[in-house]
Formats: C-alpha cells, sequence, structure tokens
C-alpha cells in the first residue's frame, strides 16, 4: 500500500548527529516532494524543509540552515534526514511527509514519526 | 509563537457544533495561499482532514468543513463525537519567509 516508513527511535548525547530514514512505496517515488516536519514534547509542529526527490534539491527554514541536510536515494526509494551538533532542544518526534496538490500543495501522507532523545 | 495563530482549546458537548479558527497574514493565508487542516491523535502522525481550504479527502466525515475569508480560516465539526477529541492544525505557505507553516494547534474536548 502507498506508506511512508520512519526509521527507529534513536538517542544521541549533545553535540552528536543523528540520520532518520523514510522510505516511500506503493506510488511513484520521484513524482512528489518530500518534506520534514517536527514536534518537540507538548508542542506544535514545526516545518524543517524538503526534497525534491527526482533532482535531489533541497530547501531548508532558516532556523535549519547549515545543520541539517536533506538527501534521497532513488535505487530504494528513501530520503534522509541529519541534523549536526544536536541539543536538548532538538528532542522531538521527526516526521515526513509527501505533498500533494497545486502551488504549495499540502500533506496527504506522512510517516509514523521518529523520536530523537538527545541525553547526556 | 507560530506563524498562523489558532486558539490553544476549543470544547463542546456531543451533538454540538465548534469551530476552530486559524488567522494569518497578507504574506499566507491573505496572499491567496491554500489552507489545510489536520486532525493529530495522541502518539499518532497527523491525518490531512481538509484541503485546499474546503475539500475534504476521501474517508473523511461530511461533519468536517473549512472555509476561508481574507487572512483568516475556520474549521467548523458539527455532530460532535468523542472519537473527536483530538489536536487540530492549520498549515498553509508563507511567501515572505519562503516556508510551508503551521498554526500553534487546538486542543478540542468533548466534554
Amino acid at each position: 500500500q502507498v506508506q511512508l516508513v520512519q526509521s527507529g527511535a534513536e538517542v544521541k548525547k549533545p553535540g552528536a548527529s543523528v540520520k532518520v530514514s523514510c522510505t516511500a512505496s506503493g506510488y511513484a517515488f520521484t513524482n512528489n516532494f518530500i518534506h520534514w516536519v517536527r514536534q518537540a514534547p507538548g508542542h506544535g509542529l514545526e516545518w524543517m524543509g524538503l526534497i525534491n526527490p527526482s533532482g535531489g534539491t533541497t530547501s531548508l527554514a532558516q532556523k535549519f540552515q547549515g545543520r541539517v541536510t536533506l538527501t534521497r536515494d532513488t535505487s530504494t526509494s528513501t530520503v534522509y534526514m541529519e541534523i549536526n551538533s544536536l541539543t536538548s532542544e532538538d528532542r522531538a518526534v521527526y516526521f515526513c511527509a509527501r505533498r500533494s496538490g497545486t502551488t504549495a500543495g499540502h500533506f496527504g501522507l506522512w510517516g509514523q514519526g521518529t523520536l530523537v532523545t538527545v541525553s547526556s | 509563537q507560530s506563524v498562523l495563530t489558532q486558539p490553544p482549546s476549543v470544547s463542546g458537548a456531543p451533538g454540538q457544533r465548534v469551530t476552530v479558527s486559524c488567522t494569518g497574514t497578507s504574506s499566507n493565508i491573505g496572499a491567496n495561499y491554500d489552507v489545510h487542516w489536520y486532525q493529530q491523535l495522541p502518539g499518532t502522525a497527523p491525518r490531512l482532514l481538509i484541503f485546499d481550504n474546503t475539500k475534504r479527502p476521501s474517508g473523511v466525515p461530511d461533519r468536517f468543513s473549512g472555509s476561508k475569508s481574507g487572512t483568516s480560516a475556520s474549521l467548523a465539526i458539527t455532530g460532535l463525537q468523542t472519537e473527536d477529541e483530538a489536536d487540530y492544525y492549520c498549515q498553509s505557505y508563507d511567501s515572505s519567509l519562503d516556508a510551508w507553516v503551521f498554526g500553534g494547534g487546538t486542543k478540542l474536548t468533548v466534554l
């Protein structure tokens, strides 16, 4: 079926990096942009950035520029989100979402989320 | 501070009607970018509820409806049911930020 499946929970120390994967299935991987959204405990949704699986081009929210890298592997229909220099403020559930529609579009398909804990 | 403003909470009794507002600015909702709504149950991923201001994906009951006017949008839920208890988020695009933006979320309590 059409789905996005993310990698499992991670526990990292402050200053470390984490790489979360999001594997698409059931549709043509290169047809839709993939976005990343995070949610800190007890807080709302925060847009992080997007990747075009077709050409690999990316766009990041200003807050994450220089610290977040988005990549993709078309052979496995997987996109990756890597965050460097983790701090306790990066503790959150990270979601990937498939964008649909015209103009800016909406997020009709979401991954199940990946909890990233940052603790010494 | 979220770019789109939502009330932190709303409540209603079973069977009643509630609305959730979403207020933006001239660089997002007022710039004619569409508004979309998501429902998030505890511990789960958001689920698309309304897209392009007023459209419902297949499987979403017609108790849920959306509207948009000027720099604001609203989500209406009629015939409230206990399973509607969740957090609701509006989302749009902001041309000044060149970013997809969300409201801060509204917690719906069914009394």
